[in-house]
């Protein structure tokens, strides 16, 4: 059974790096139907994509956040990380890490439990 | 950039009502179109794919329907785990995507 354990500090200042990992089990992040996505949800609003990534570091990130947003995959630890920087408060909110079908038509059918990460001083 | 809507924003229902939440595209989306189901504190739900199929594992008494511009997800007997908010995702911009803004469904 497939499951993304997401991990990293709730908490980040004004300024500096968010930081999470997605940890999958169940599955190899090197197969080859997938791409591993990053989404988030801000207080009281909706979904918002942040990007995909392919085993193989092939990236895609949403024009809004590509100047500040970072992913990559460890093989080795099955787990995809994400990065951004710097942050903002309206960087606030729950992040996502899911799977996506790698083909037509693109949906996200596993995801993580998510990460409330609020930027704060 | 396409954009997303849905309507209502929120509705208010009873547990057995049959309840229908619109979706629609700013240009021709063909069948791109998948939908999920959000609840505060659980991994968002994959519900129906490609417009008009069943995620594996997802109750029969969702369906949705649609394509191009328009397109509909139904509960055809609204359960009191079904209370949430549900999205759609358009996917015909790939590899970029966007979601539509929600729509929550309370009970009444």
């Amino acid at each position: 059974h497939l499951q993304l354990q997401q991990s990293g500090p709730g908490v980040v200042k004004p300024s500096e790096t968010l930081s999470l990992t997605c940890t999958v089990s169940g599955d190899s992040i090197t197969s080859s139907s997938f791409y591993w996505g990053w989404i988030r949800q801000p207080p009281g609003e909706g979904l918002e994509w942040i990007g995909s990534i392919y085993y193989s570091g092939t990236t895609d990130y949403n024009p809004s956040l590509r100047s500040r947003a970072s992913m990559s995959v460890d093989t080795s630890k099955n787990q995809l990380s994400l990065k951004l920087r710097p942050v903002t408060a309206s960087d606030t909110a729950v992040y996502y890490c899911a799977r996506q079908f790698g083909a037509w038509p693109h949906y996200f059918d596993y995801w993580g439990q998510g990460n409330l990460v609020t930027v704060s001083s | 950039d396409i954009q997303m809507t849905q309507s209502p924003s929120s509705l208010s229902a009873s547990v057995g009502d049959r309840v229908s939440i619109t979706c629609r595209a700013s240009q021709d989306i063909s069948t791109y179109l998948n939908w999920y189901q959000v609840k505060p504190g659980q991994a968002p739900r994959l519900l129906i794919y490609a417009a008009s199929s069943l995620q594996s594992g997802v109750p029969s008494r969702f369906s949705g329907g649609g394509s191009g511009t328009d397109f509909t997800l139904s509960i055809s007997s609204l359960q009191p785990e079904d209370f949430a908010t549900y999205y759609c995702q358009q996917s015909y911009t790939s590899p970029l995507f966007t979601f539509g803004p929600g729509t929550r469904v309370d009970i009444k």
